[in-house]
């Protein structure tokens, strides 16, 4: 069983706040994701990080920012909040290419 | 760049009767072909993956199958019980790429 772990699980805010969604995970694993999921809908990769001091942006634009300061920790940060945000957030990581990712359960996002 | 289409988008089934999600890439350098399946409330979970290096792999009541030269793969669920339904996605990766594409999702309905 992968273990890879998000909090909150669900965050209710106001506009305007600032949010950080915490990834962390235990494998030692050098790849990290996260997506940006609809409920039941596709997922889209708006951040990844090949590593420590390693972040890109992902297929979807997105206005949040990450960071990758350890290797077990990628969390993301939302400055300004807004009902545009509402979503579900996904976390990922992976040992490698040809790999399978192992995925965290999610935070469901809800802006006021 | 890669894109996964994935089909059907619903699936619903009879308990017992067996289900089949298929799904098609582009990029013929795709290598690599998870699949997962998401309950509600949770992340998506791998149930098997496929290398380019082999056609079929079998997991129980789980099958998958790769046809390289059509560039498709399918995932084969026998005896479909009603802890089955979720929504399944597939993807394709590309060794040394460190990304997956997903596809679309289906949702699965097993009725007792």
């Amino acid at each position: 069983e992968a273990d890879i772990y998000q909090t909150p699980r669900y965050l209710v805010i106001g506009t305007g706040k600032k949010i950080t969604l915490e990834c962390s995970q235990t494998m030692g694993h050098d790849k990290m994701y996260w997506y940006q999921q609809d409920p039941g809908m596709e997922l889209h990769l708006i951040h990844y990080s090949y590593g420590v001091n390693s972040t890109e942006k992902g297929d979807l634009s997105s206005e949040s920012t990450v960071s990758r300061i350890r290797t077990e920790h990628f969390p993301l940060t939302l400055e300004s909040a807004r009902p545009s945000h509402t979503s579900q957030y996904l976390c990922a990581s992976t040992q490698g290419s040809n790999q399978p990712q192992h995925f965290g359960d999610g935070t469901r996002l809800s802006i006021l | 760049g890669e894109n996964v289409e994935q089909h059907p988008s619903t699936l619903s089934v009879q308990e017992g009767d067996s289900a089949v999600i298929k799904c098609t890439y582009s990029d013929s350098a795709s290598n690599y072909f998870p699949w997962y399946k998401q309950e509600l409330g949770k992340g998506p979970q791998l149930i098997i993956d496929i290398r380019s290096n082999v056609g079929e792999k079998k997991d129980q009541r789980i099958a998958v199958t790769l046809n390289k030269t059509a560039k498709h793969f399918s995932l084969h669920i026998t005896e479909t019980q009603p802890e089955d339904s979720a929504v399944y996605f597939c993807a394709a990766g590309i060794t040394g790429f460190q990304k997956l594409v997903f596809g679309t999702g289906t949702r699965l309905l097993v009725s007792p």
